[in-house]
């Protein structure tokens, strides 16, 4: 079966500082890879898709970067955390056949 | 980008009662998606619906598209303390990517 996996499951980091979430599945091949912020009392926003190594596309413009440098890992980053960066990031993958996305258990990340 | 509207935004039912969350989109939903969310953690798949008037079920839980597409229901029959939490409706806009609605929050009162 397939698993997704997310690290580190919390976070606390200075504004200004650098940022690098990891996420990778297991379980399936050539997945397409989501990233999504949730903030305090809001929906989901996607952040960045993939539908292959090394093919990313941003959907908000942003001090935010994403990666896919392997096929099953997904990669967010950035070079200088600003406070309004603070939320709940989550990852998650789709199947080529069907659209469902599923999640993994998601990284708070606090930047003071 | 789809915009979905979810209705309540809250609600709390005593346990043993049902109750019904409503998703409704200005466009035609080509894929429903629901979501249950417990806070600080991810989302957990609960039911996709394509097709024009149709209905799944889950244990107590039965989500339904209306014949238009443009909106879906989430029911829950006989609320139990383990139904708590938040329920978020996605859509699929045809191209891999969802946009959610900014969900439902369920508390179940013993």
């Amino acid at each position: 079966s397939q698993t997704i996996h997310q690290w580190p499951a919390t976070l606390v980091q200075p504004v200004g500082s650098p940022l690098s979430l990891e996420c990778t599945v297991e379980g399936t091949s050539n997945p397409n890879l989501y990233w999504y912020r949730q903030a305090a009392g809001r929906g989901l926003q996607l952040l960045f898709y993939s539908v292959g190594i090394g093919q990313i596309s941003s959907e908000v413009p942003q001090n935010l970067s994403a990666s896919r440098p392997q096929d099953r890992q997904f990669i967010l980053s950035s070079k200088k955390l600003l406070l309004s960066d603070s939320g709940f990031y989550l990852c998650a993958w789709g199947d080529r056949l069907g659209e469902t996305q599923y999640f993994g258990p998601g990284t708070r990340l606090l930047v003071l | 980008s789809q915009e979905l509207e979810q209705s309540p935004q809250s609600l709390i039912v005593q346990e043993g009662k049902n109750l019904t969350i409503n998703c409704t989109s200005s466009k035609t939903l080509y894929g429903l998606y629901w979501y249950k969310q417990k806070y600080g953690e991810g989302l957990i798949f609960l039911m996709m619906l394509q097709k024009g008037g149709e209905e799944k079920s889950h244990e107590k839980i039965t989500a339904k598209l209306d014949e238009k597409k443009q909106q879906s229901s989430l029911h829950i029959t006989a609320s139990q303390p383990s139904h708590a939490g938040i329920y978020l409706c996605g859509a699929n806009g045809g191209d891999y990517k969802l946009s959610f609605g900014a969900g439902t929050t369920v508390t179940v009162r013993a």
